[in-house]
C-alpha cells in the first residue's frame, strides 16, 4: 500500500452520465495530481494541486472538472464523456508540487465510456 | 519539447538472467530521472531517482545509470526473478519541473 487510495476501482458510464472519481492520501503531502494512462501511451499529466490550489491544467477538456477541498482529497468530476476518454486514471501525491519530490501513486480507476 | 522513448516495448527473458532496460530523452536539460514499476491493478511504485548531477543509483538488484549528454538511462536488473515481471516506466523532469513519461517496457520473466 502506498498510502494513496482511489475509488471506484472500475467504472463504466454512458456518454450522458455524470460521475466522480475520488482520491485520498494519508501521507501528509501537500500536492496531488491526476494522470490519464491510455493503452500503450505515456502517462499524461492532467491537473496538479498544491496546497489546494490548482497549479497545472494541461489543456484538459472541460468535461473533466477537478476539485480539491483539502490537501488530502482530490476529485475528478466527469460529464458528457467520449469513448476516447476510456483509460486508467491515476492519482498521485507528493510532499511538494515539483519533480524534486517522489510521487506516490494510487491503484487507479479503470474507466470505460460506452 | 521533451520526448521520452523506451525500447523495447516488451521483453521476455528466462529467470536468472541479467537484463537492461533502456530509456532515452531528447532534451538533456533535465532536473532528474526516475524509474517506476507498474503492476496490474496496483498503480505505480517508484524504484530509483537519479538527480541530474549523479551518474547512477542502486537499490538491491537494481542499478540505474544516467548519461545526460547522450540523453540515455539504463535500468539494470540482476538475477531476474518471476516477481520482477511488470511494466517499467521511465520519467524525466520537464522544464516546468513536472514529469515527462515514456510509454514503458513490459517485462516478463519466465520461470
Amino acid at each position: 500500500e502506498t498510502g494513496v487510495t482511489q475509488t471506484p476501482r472500475h467504472l463504466v458510464m454512458g456518454m450522458t452520465n455524470k460521475k466522480s472519481l475520488k482520491c485520498e492520501q494519508h501521507l501528509g503531502h501537500n500536492a496531488m495530481y491526476w494522470y490519464k494512462q491510455s493503452a500503450k501511451k505515456p502517462l499524461e499529466l492532467m491537473f496538479v494541486y498544491n496546497f489546494k490550489e490548482q497549479t497545472e491544467n494541461n489543456s484538459v477538456p472541460s468535461r473533466f472538472s477537478p476539485e480539491c477541498p483539502n490537501s488530502s482529497h482530490l476529485f475528478l468530476h466527469l460529464h458528457t464523456l467520449q469513448p476516447e476518454d476510456s483509460a486508467l486514471y491515476l492519482c498521485a501525491s507528493s510532499p511538494g508540487a515539483t519533480a524534486t519530490y517522489e510521487q506516490y501513486f494510487g491503484p487507479g480507476t479503470r474507466l470505460t465510456v460506452t | 519539447k521533451q520526448e521520452v522513448t523506451q525500447i523495447p516495448a516488451a521483453l521476455s527473458v528466462p529467470e536468472g538472467e541479467n537484463l537492461v532496460l533502456n530509456c532515452s530523452f531528447t532534451d538533456s536539460a533535465i532536473y532528474n530521472l526516475q524509474w517506476f514499476r507498474q503492476d496490474p491493478g496496483k498503480g505505480l511504485t517508484s524504484l530509483l531517482l537519479i538527480q541530474s548531477s549523479q551518474r547512477e543509483q542502486t537499490s538491491g538488484r537494481l542499478n540505474a545509470s544516467l548519461d545526460k549528454s547522450s540523453g540515455r538511462s539504463t535500468l539494470y536488473i540482476a538475477a531476474s526473478q518471476p516477481g520482477d515481471s511488470a511494466t517499467y516506466l521511465c520519467a524525466v523532469s520537464g522544464s516546468n519541473y513536472q514529469l515527462i513519461w515514456g510509454a514503458g517496457t513490459k517485462l516478463i520473466i519466465k520461470p
